[in-house]
């Protein structure tokens, strides 16, 4: 079974620039997730989504993140204009279902770093 | 709000050696418990997880058991491996959803 799919898997930008970030999830999976994991501490969620739907986007930035999931499946979080306190790794995940019984599966990241 | 305290790292092993790394945690009713795995230049991986007290979860000869009474879910392996180097997460999510509220992590180096 394919895993969480990411792209890319590093960048490096200047402050001010923007940046987009892809995700794809397992198939078949409702929930998707952003997190962004700064040097040294644990993943914070960004927002999540059920199917083409937010459910929590209470910790986004709002005024230069965005996210959106067309269709209900792949996922792109925007960054813009960055800032250099937004040098992170963004993790996207998925699960079947909300609930606390489901698994949340995570990709493997996109490193951001702003100059 | 919800919150999750580990042990800072690095934790440094022997192979062979035992293996403790505290976790406490702070919610509001009643979460499920998770010990996460970051591999070195990997994603995060789930390594175990309870879902009530004194629920013990167990994978790969690593072990926690939920400790209500003491708010803690501490990792524990008998015998660690060069393998098992990497980060370990703590984290929990409240009873109903499966949001994720984690720990800083602690880094484990283990040397031959």
């Amino acid at each position: 079974e394919a895993g969480v799919a990411q792209s890319p898997r590093y960048k490096i930008i200047e402050k001010r620039q923007s940046v987009a970030f892809w995700c794809n999830p397992i198939s078949g999976h409702a929930t998707l997730y952003w997190y962004q994991q700064i040097l040294g501490q644990g993943p914070k969620l960004l927002i999540q989504f059920q199917n083409n739907g937010v459910v929590d986007d209470s910790q986004l930035p709002k005024d230069r993140f965005s996210a959106e999931r067309l269709k209900g499946v792949d996922s792109t979080l925007k960054i813009q204009p960055a800032k250099l306190e937004d040098s992170a790794v963004y993790l996207c995940a998925s699960s079947l279902a909300t609930g606390s019984g489901n698994t949340i599966y995570f990709g493997e990241g996109s490193w951001l770093t702003v100059v | 709000g919800n919150s999750v305290t580990q042990m800072e790292g690095p934790v440094t092993l022997s192979e062979e050696a035992f293996l403790t790394i505290n976790c406490t945690y702070t919610a509001t009713g009643y979460p499920s418990l998770f010990w996460y795995v970051q591999y070195p230049g990997e994603g995060l991986q789930l390594l175990l997880k309870a879902t009530k007290a004194d629920d013990k979860g167990s994978n790969k000869g690593f072990e926690a058991t939920y400790r209500k009474e003491t708010t803690s879910f501490h990792l524990e392996k008998g015998s660690v491996q060069v393998s098992d180097s990497a980060v370990y997460f703590c984290a929990l999510s409240e009873r109903g959803y499966s949001t994720l509220t984690f720990g800083k992590g602690t880094m484990l180096l283990v040397s031959p």
